[in-house]
């Protein structure tokens, strides 16, 4: 199974908003409605924010939302704050496994 | 509160093997699917396998690099995970995560545990 491929970095300055895409295939993002989204800071243990496509855990900021079209899953970002900054996973539920993206970067500037 | 805590990581060399343990609790650990993650260092993370809960049949899924070398058990009795880790190859250096990860709402990781396979 290959990782989803994710942007290695995307910026913005505060209170714009931004988009990380997230592509696989027809075996994974393609047929799962099972699409979650991952925020890791280094050293740190990784912290759900969107789950089920587009789905936000209690507690997770309502300016994240996530969407799928075909095989490629999105996370947006609106309202940037210098807090966002940190890593982003993408993940799939596939037949009898769960893939990773490679992550992205995102920078506020 | 939910609370997962790995242990057993350490350096060893090439082609050694390793147990790694974490131990679960704030949660029905038994009627839960457990699953390993790891992360290389400035990588992205990776799922490593699961193991259904043994009402679910306790069946065992692994990531085709781990295949044949890595075996996940657990242990109701204990609350407790394992992974045991065999001809560890340098490729295998991470910090390896247990999570309760379902996709379908929240889940919960732990800190993590340092593998490190280097001669």
């Amino acid at each position: 199974q290959s990782a989803l491929t994710q942007p290695a970095s995307v910026s913005g300055s505060p209170g714009q908003s931004i988009t990380i895409s997230c592509t696989g295939t027809s075996s994974d993002i393609g047929s799962s409605n099972l699409v979650s989204w991952y925020r890791n800071h280094p050293g740190k243990a990784p912290k759900l924010v969107i789950y089920e496509v587009s789905k936000r855990p209690s507690g997770v900021s309502t300016r994240l939302s996530g969407s799928k079209s075909g095989n490629t899953a999105s996370l947006t970002i609106s309202g940037l704050q210098a807090e966002d900054e940190a890593d982003y996973y993408c993940c799939s539920s596939t037949d009898s496994s769960w893939v990773f993206g490679g992550g992205t970067k995102l920078t506020v500037l | 509160e939910v609370q997962l805590v790995e242990s057993g990581g350490a350096l060893v060399k090439p082609g050694g093997s390793l147990r790694l343990s974490c131990a679960a609790s704030g949660f029905t650990f038994s009627d839960t699917w457990m699953t390993w993650v790891r992360q290389a260092p400035g990588k992205g993370l990776e799922w490593v396998g699961r193991i259904k809960s043994k009402s679910d049949g306790g069946t065992r899924d692994y990531a085709a690099s781990v295949e044949g070398r890595f075996i996940i058990s657990r242990d109701d009795s204990r609350n407790t995970l394992y992974l045991q880790m065999n001809s560890l190859m340098t490729e295998d250096t991470a910090l390896y995560y247990c999570t309760t990860i379902w996709g379908r709402g929240d889940d919960s990781w732990g800190q993590g545990t340092l593998v490190t396979v280097s001669s």
